[in-house]
């Protein structure tokens, strides 16, 4: 009954290859992310999804490109795979917020290195 | 640009004192402030909100402040137990499709 899953957990590839990571929730929610946290812990969003339409679209590479086939979930494609991609990639949904404002439920993350 | 600050230091305790850490945040008018927590491995997970027009909430042990004018949020952990060990984040939000900026986290360590 995991709330939001992610797969693979770990993943290890070579520079140039290209990768997907999928998620899923089970919440009904409306909004999905997906967030980057590198060596320094530092959690940056890169994209958002609300009932499958692009939202939030932070300055990512053209490399990376999200797909959303249903509002339970959201995939990361990653083309060209470079040194500098290694990180943990988060997934993560939360209610249609409105002007409240709600928190964001965050899968167990990916793993990424690149050699 | 945005700047969100958080002490980069671990902050070690002994069990049964309070906690506090702090977040402050540069040329942002947040809407809301969010803490989360974080342990090695796991993905964040949602504390508390706090809203610009609240002063503190309080939750069980834990307690948030927001301050708009000096542009600080404190988390405060009353009682605190090993099981508390963990990084803790801050995040802030505008209106709107909820884009959380977040901090750089605290990691707390809990001593018996």
């Amino acid at each position: 009954d995991t709330a939001v899953s992610q797969t693979p957990k770990y993943l290890v590839t070579q520079m140039g290859n290209d990768k997907s990571i999928k998620c899923e929730q089970n919440l009904g929610h409306d909004t999905m992310y997906w967030y980057k946290q590198d060596s320094k812990k530092f959690l940056k969003i890169m994209f958002s999804y609300n009932n499958k339409e692009l939202i939030i679209n932070e300055t990512v590479p053209n490399r990376f490109s999200p797909k959303s086939p249903d509002k339970a979930h959201l995939n990361l494609h990653i083309n060209s795979l470079e040194l500098g991609d290694s990180a943990v990639y988060f997934c993560a949904s939360s209610p249609n917020p409105g002007l409240a404002g709600y928190e964001q439920y965050f899968g167990p993350g990916t793993r990424l290195t690149v050699t | 640009s945005q700047k969100i600050e958080q002490n980069s230091e671990a902050l070690n305790i002994q069990e049964g004192k309070t906690a506090t850490l702090t977040c402050n945040y540069t040329n942002y008018s947040p809407a809301y402030l969010q803490w989360y927590r974080q342990d090695p491995g796991r993905g964040p997970v949602f504390l508390l909100l706090i809203r610009e027009n609240e002063k503190e909430k309080r939750k069980e042990r834990l307690k948030v402040t927001f301050d708009t004018t000096l542009k600080q949020s404190l988390f405060h952990i009353t009682a605190s137990q090993p099981a508390d060990s963990a990084t803790y984040l801050c995040a802030l939000g505008d209106t709107g499709f909820q884009k959380l900026v977040f901090g750089t986290g605290t990691r707390l360590l809990v001593s018996p």
